[in-house]
C-alpha cells in the first residue's frame, strides 16, 4: 500500500503563479486534510473534506481552493501564488470515527519567489 | 475546539524513559486523545491514541489521567532516533473532522 502520496515533491512558483497539489490515499478513507507548516511552527489546517461531496475551510483557508475530486482523492489549488504561500504543505487522510488514527503524505516544499 | 497545551521543548538521554506531557482541560466526554510525532523533514505519523484507560503499544504508552484534563506520553527507553516533534491532539465529537495541531513539544535526545 502507497498510503497517502502527495505530487510534486518539490516545486518553485513566481508570484502571480498558479498551480494544483495533488493529493490520493489508497486506504478508502472517507476524511481528507490539507496542511500547511512554516518553519519552527506547528500544523495549520487549511481545508479538510469530511466525506466525498464536501468540503469545509480550516484555520488559515485564505488565498486557497480545494476540491474532493472522488473518494481518493483531493486537491489544492493557488489561484494566485504570494510569497506567504512559500511553506510544506502535509495532505492527511482519516476514516471518519473518533478513535480513526490520521496517515500523512510526506509533503510538498513550496516556494513562492 | 478543545485545545491542548505542551511544553514547547524537552530533553533527555539515551535509553532513559521520557515523559511528555499534554494538558486538555476543556476535552469533553467523547473526545479520544491523540498523539503524533514528526521526524526532521517527514510527515507526522501516528504514535498512540485512547479514550480514558491508559494504553500501551510498541512504540510507547499513554498515561490518562482519571479526569482526562491531562495525559502523559511515555517513550520507556528514548532513543536517538526519538528525536522529533510530538504532538497532542483531540478527536471526537464537534472536533472529529476540523483536526488542529499545536506547535507541540520537541524532543531532543542526548547520546
Amino acid at each position: 500500500n502507497a498510503g497517502v502520496t502527495q505530487t510534486p515533491k518539490f516545486q518553485v512558483l513566481k508570484t502571480g503563479q498558479s498551480m494544483t497539489l495533488q493529493c490520493a490515499q489508497d486506504m478508502n478513507h472517507n476524511s481528507m486534510y490539507w496542511y500547511r507548516q512554516d518553519p519552527g511552527m506547528g500544523l495549520r489546517l487549511i481545508y479538510y473534506s469530511a466525506s466525498e461531496g464536501t468540503t469545509d475551510k480550516g484555520e488559515v483557508p485564505n488565498g486557497y481552493n480545494v476540491s474532493r475530486l472522488n473518494k481518493r482523492e483531493f486537491s489544492l489549488r493557488l489561484e494566485s501564488a504570494a510569497p506567504s504561500q512559500t511553506s510544506v504543505y502535509f495532505c492527511a487522510s482519516s476514516d471518519l470515527a473518533a478513535n480513526e488514527k490520521l496517515f500523512f503524505g510526506s509533503g510538498t516544499q513550496l516556494s513562492v519567489l | 475546539d478543545a485545545k491542548t497545551t505542551q511544553p514547547n521543548s524537552m530533553e533527555s538521554n539515551e535509553e532513559e524513559p521520557v515523559h511528555l506531557p499534554c494538558n486538555h482541560s476543556t476535552i469533553s466526554g467523547t473526545d479520544y486523545i491523540h498523539w503524533y510525532r514528526q521526524l526532521p523533514s517527514q510527515g507526522p505519523e501516528y504514535v498512540i491514541h485512547g479514550l480514558t484507560s491508559n494504553v500501551n503499544n510498541r512504540m510507547a504508552s499513554l498515561a490518562i489521567a482519571e479526569d482526562r484534563k491531562s495525559s502523559t506520553l511515555i517513550l520507556h527507553r528514548a532513543t536517538l532516533r526519538d528525536a522529533a516533534v510530538y504532538y497532542c491532539i483531540l478527536r471526537g465529537g464537534g472536533s472529529n473532522y476540523k483536526l488542529t495541531f499545536g506547535k507541540g513539544t520537541l524532543l531532543t535526545v542526548n547520546p
